[in-house]
Order: C-alpha cells, then sequence, then structure tokens
C-alpha cells in the first residue's frame, strides 16, 4: 500500500526540540521531492519545507527559517524535520506530504499528521 | 510574495446542488495551481492540479478552471461526502479555504 506516516510528535516545552520522522512505504521514496505541511488547530494549511529526492535542496518558509532542518534518509525510505526553538505558534499537525513529478509542488500523497503542541 | 485569497470563506447548500469556488491569486501563477479537500480529522486530499486536471481517483463532478489570477472549482452536484473544506494552492502558498456546509 502506498503510503505515509509520521510520527514523533508531543508535547514539549517553549524553547524545546523535537525530531517528527515520516515512513515511506509502497513507492519509490528516493524519486520524489517531499515536503512538511502543517496546520494550527482549527486553521488552514501551510507549508513549512521541502526537500530534492536526492536531498540535495532544501527550502524553509520564512518563518521557521534558522531553527527547522528538514532531512531524508532515502536508504531508509523516511523523511525528517528537526524543529528547535519551538515557539507557541509551532503548535499544529505536520503532515509529511508527496510532491507530485513536474516540480510544481502538488501534493499528491499524504500523512495522517503528527501532533506537535508547544506549552508550558 | 504571492497571496492566494478564496471566496466565499462559507457555502451553505444542499446535496444534489451545484457548487462554485474561487481562488484569486495577487499576482499571475499562470495554471500552477491546485485545490485540496480536506475533511474533519484527515489529512488533505489532492483534486485538481494544474488548474483543471483531475488527480487520481477523483470522480468527474469535481473540475476546475482558470489561469493568471482568477481560479474557479466546481461541483456539479453535492454528495454527501463532498461537505468538506476546500483550499487552493500555488507552490509554498495556500489559500485560507473555503467551508462547503449542508444546507
Amino acid at each position: 500500500e502506498v503510503q505515509l506516516m509520521e510520527s514523533g510528535g508531543g508535547l514539549v516545552q517553549p524553547g524545546g526540540s523535537l525530531r517528527l520522522s515520516c515512513a515511506a512505504s509502497g513507492f519509490t521514496f528516493r524519486n520524489y521531492w517531499m515536503s512538511w505541511v502543517r496546520q494550527a488547530p482549527g486553521k488552514g494549511l501551510e507549508w513549512v519545507a521541502n526537500i530534492r529526492d536526492d536531498g540535495g535542496d532544501k527550502n524553509y518558509v520564512a518563518s521557521v527559517k534558522g531553527r527547522f532542518t528538514i532531512s531524508r534518509d532515502n536508504a531508509k525510505d523516511s523523511l525528517y524535520l528537526h524543529v528547535n526553538s519551538l515557539r507557541a505558534e509551532d503548535t499544529a499537525v505536520y503532515y509529511c506530504a508527496r510532491d507530485r513529478p513536474g516540480g510544481a509542488c502538488y501534493f499528491d500523497l499524504w500523512g495522517q499528521g503528527t501532533l506537535v503542541t508547544v506549552s508550558s | 510574495e504571492i497571496v492566494m485569497t478564496q471566496s466565499p470563506a462559507t457555502l451553505s447548500l444542499s446535496p444534489g446542488e451545484r457548487a462554485t469556488l474561487s481562488c484569486r491569486a495577487s499576482q499571475s501563477v499562470s495554471s500552477y495551481l491546485a485545490w485540496y479537500q480536506q475533511k474533519p480529522g484527515q489529512a488533505p486530499r489532492l483534486l485538481i492540479y494544474d488548474a483543471s486536471k483531475r488527480a487520481t481517483g477523483i470522480p468527474a463532478r469535481f473540475s476546475g478552471s482558470g489561469s493568471g489570477t482568477d481560479f474557479t472549482l466546481t461541483i456539479s452536484s453535492l454528495e454527501t461526502e463532498d461537505f468538506a473544506v476546500y483550499y487552493c494552492q500555488h507552490y509554498g502558498t495556500f489559500g485560507p479555504g473555503t467551508k462547503v456546509g449542508i444546507k
């Protein structure tokens, strides 16, 4: 079955860190750009970061630059998001998403999401 | 930075009715636009890409049109499972969403 499965979310204090993981299965992971998209409670979708299929190019939304790091391990079919210096406004469900081939950043496969709650 | 806006914010319709959702970009995005559907507690689902191409497995009652700055998602005859929030997207920018609710 083609799927993405996130893990690693939880409750963390402001200023804290987490590593989010996304396990891919059912498709050739190394052939796809991948992204993280988040959704604050009751709010809309916000693209966070993406990474090229070979890991050689990474892009971030301005609000997380310098605090979040996207990475991947193609040997393990896994995507990661290291989130540091967390703020209350980072509280959200974090989805990993597969970029549809073609370069236009269309997300054709999503995981179920992992919730990150930043609170003291 | 391109800003995406959607209208209306909420749409109340009955099953079988036609739904017309609008998305506007602050500057031309050519045809690089996608539409997603999201139901409560679920991840979004890609419906339309390149403004008018249906994604795999998407029913024909969903159609997209437009180019440049103005785009439309049309659901020709609403099914009960279509009541959801719909987002448009251009690259890293999503619109705020339109909620299609049952009248």
